[in-house]
């Protein structure tokens, strides 16, 4: 069955980075894409950047492009998200969840906790 | 950009009450309207896409309506294990938005 197993949680300093990854199983990353979706406390859920499994085209939200590198490894299908130059509110829940040609996310990781803090 | 908007915040329900969450988008998202359940500590699980198709597995005691800019998610018979946050989704338009959830929780 497809599972999507994330990453422990992290702790960093403003101005840091975060390489955050998202192991699939029961399908190929090739065949879908991944995208990113981040709970922060009080703002529900917020879609942030998707990477097109087939050819690696990527799209970023403006709140964090130019700070968010999504990539694949297709040998251990395996998809991460780096985020750079954290400031407090990145503080967040992160997961990485399976969508196709559009933007309905059938499988979810179980969220990987991103804690920035001085 | 779409904003979703969920209400109540909280909802708190009794086993076997009929329970329903309303999602609100700031304009017309056709029928791209999906809902969404989250148990602490666990994925995020696809409940409901295109307003009112299930999700393979999702017990007929769920179901979605609604279309353009207003939708709603009932539970026709709450159980013990649908004890959750809900959350609606609009995939009409780029980027994609959530509501902000709702906690269903027992009274």
């Amino acid at each position: 069955q497809v599972q999507l197993v994330q990453s422990g949680a992290e702790v960093r300093k403003p101005g840091a980075s975060v390489k955050v990854s998202c192991k699939a199983s029961g399908y190929s990353l090739s065949t879908y894409g991944i995208s990113w979706v981040r709970r922060t406390p009080g703002q529900g859920l917020e879609w942030i950047g998707w990477i097109n499994g087939k050819n690696g085209n990527t799209n970023y939200i403006q709140k964090v492009e130019g700070r968010l590198i999504m990539t694949t490894d297709t040998s251990t299908n395996t998809a991460y998200m780096e985020l750079r130059s954290l400031r407090s509110d990145d503080t967040a829940v992160y997961y990485c969840a399976r969508n196709s040609d559009t933007w309905l996310f059938d499988y979810w990781g179980q969220g990987t906790l991103v804690t920035v803090s001085s | 950009d779409i904003q979703m908007t969920q209400s109540p915040a909280t909802l708190s329900a009794s086993v076997g009450d009929r329970v329903t969450i309303t999602c609100r988008a700031t304009q017309s998202i056709s029928s791209w309207l999906a809902w969404y359940q989250h148990k602490p500590g666990k994925a995020p699980k696809l409940l409901i896409y295109q307003v009112s198709s299930l999700e393979g597995g999702v017990p007929s005691r769920f179901s979605g309506s609604g279309s353009g800019t207003e939708f709603t998610l009932t539970i026709s018979s709450l159980q013990p294990e649908d004890l959750a946050t809900y959350y609606c989704q609009q995939y009409n338009n780029y980027p994609c938005s959530f509501g902000q959830g709702t906690k269903l929780e027992l009274k």
